[in-house]
């Protein structure tokens, strides 16, 4: 199976700076590849899929970049409610997977 | 707006077989752009796709769970269900049902794509 490996696993950052958080693929995934925010006590939320393009309802303070094994997800500005935790998931191959989440933190 | 709602016992015993009903609201378990499918997540863990169903009865599932899972569906009633046998302490997770996507632009993906609507999930726990 495809193993999705995120980093880092804790990010501390300072409100309305930038949060940089890098996915990897154990082999290349092309540009099948979304992005879930997960608050505390809810379910994920479908942030971005097709490794860029935003779900519906999605501000454009998140973006997401990269094809292949390499991915990124930037959220510009962070504001109380972005800090969370971020996975990534493969929809290229089977099973499905998913990374172990990068927890953005408050600073 | 579409709306998933899982249900089911909340405490099972090692051994037996977890049975979980995903109700679709405010959309038709019927169309051809979705799958339907379950997710879990171990307490403090990351999520572990388990599979996913079409309309038709067709089924995708995780070959880690394989042997332990049935996932099935009820047009009639809008539902989907999973049943995972011979649980133990491993089993104990939040279990979330999602729509997956099919097609999505010029790519379609079998067995489904990305979630984009999940339920607010339902924590099992296996103890006796």
């Amino acid at each position: 199976e495809v193993v999705m490996t995120q980093s880092p696993a804790t990010l501390s950052v300072s409100p309305g700076e930038r949060a940089t958080l890098s996915c990897r693929a154990s082999q290349s995934v092309s540009s099948n590849l979304a992005w879930y925010q997960q608050r505390p006590g809810q379910a994920p939320r479908l942030l971005i899929y097709g490794s860029s393009t935003r779900a519906t309802g999605i501000p454009a303070k998140f973006s997401g970049s990269g094809s292949g094994t390499e991915f990124t997800l930037t959220i510009s500005s962070l504001q109380s409610e972005d800090f969370a935790v971020y996975f990534c998931q493969q929809y290229n191959d089977w099973p499905r997977t998913f990374g172990q989440g990068t927890q953005v933190e408050i600073k | 707006q579409l709306q998933l709602q899982e249900s089911g016992p909340g405490l099972v015993k090692p051994s037996e077989t977890l049975s979980l009903t995903c109700t679709v609201s405010g959309g038709s378990i019927s169309s051809r752009s979705y799958y339907w499918g379950w997710i879990r997540q171990p307490p403090g863990k990351g999520l572990q796709w388990i599979g996913s169903i079409y309309n038709s009865g067709s089924t995708y599932d995780n070959p880690s769970l394989s042997s332990r899972v049935t996932i099935s569906v009820d047009t009639s009633k809008n539902q989907f269900s999973l049943k995972l046998s011979s649980v133990t302490a491993a089993d104990t997770a939040v279990y979330y049902c999602a729509r997956h996507i099919y097609c999505s632009g010029s790519s379609c993906y079998t067995g489904g794509g990305y979630m984009d609507v999940w339920g607010k999930g339902t924590t099992v726990t296996v103890s006796s």
